[in-house]
């Protein structure tokens, strides 16, 4: 079975500035998803970021970017010019695919505050 | 994106009573929907996964006879929480994947946060 770590459980950014998350994983499937969620106050889960793992070019989306090292099996997340909306629960997540009920993993979590 | 709808948003109900969530697809068909059970502070942990016009697979350590999933059209899934008791308040999510958006991409709902008195 699939494993996802976060070690952060919570972390502040001021505005303006940069601020990685990190997540690692445990696998033994070579292809595969992995993702960051955001679940803000509103709980509502919206994707931020995918990266398919035969890729080697790193994902990114706006200001938000990921550094994935297969080999390492480590996941992090970039959010460059933190504003007060990235305030929220992300959520790394791992997919196997296996079809269209292909399930998604979620790591426990790290709570992100941007301060003034 | 796609768009999935949860009804309701909230329900407080009185323990030994059931209660229907319903998730729907807004604007594209769902194959496949998920549910999903998040306590205060924690991780989403994936009860089932159902398939249009099939029973659910659920997740081990899930009861299936108290959680009841009905996925009977490619728009429509149901969940029952049967005989409810103050250990099944939480926050209930379900998602959907389908002829939207890329391969495998779930579209997540917004939530329906049970309370058990």
């Amino acid at each position: 079975a699939q494993t996802v770590t976060q070690s952060q459980p919570e972390m502040s950014v001021q505005e303006a500035e940069t601020v990685t998350l990190s997540c690692t994983y445990d696998t033994s499937e070579n292809n595969y998803y992995l993702f960051w969620y955001k679940q803000p106050p509103s709980r509502q889960m919206i994707l931020v970021i995918r990266q398919e793992a035969y890729k080697q070019q790193n994902a990114t989306e706006n200001r938000f970017s990921v550094n994935f090292q297969k080999a390492a099996k480590s996941f992090s997340l970039k959010i460059s010019d933190s504003q007060l909306g990235d305030t929220a629960m992300y959520f790394c997540a791992f997919m196997k695919p296996t079809g269209t009920a292909s399930k998604l993993t979620f790591g426990t979590g790290t709570r992100l505050q941007v301060t003034l | 994106g796609a768009v999935v709808s949860q009804h309701p948003s909230w329900v407080i109900c009185k323990s030994g009573t059931s209660v229907k969530i319903e998730c729907r697809s807004l604007d594209f068909q769902a194959t496949t929907m998920f549910w999903y059970r998040q306590f205060p502070k924690q991780s989403l942990m994936l009860m089932a996964t159902s398939n249009e016009g099939s029973k659910a697979t659920y997740e081990q350590g899930v009861e299936k006879d108290k959680f009841l999933i009905n996925h009977a059209s490619l728009t429509l899934s149901t969940l029952t929480v049967t005989s409810a008791h103050p250990e099944d308040s939480s926050f209930y999510i379900c998602s959907a994947t389908g002829t939207s958006g890329r391969y495998n991409e779930q579209f997540f709902g917004p939530g329906t946060r049970l309370t058990v008195l």
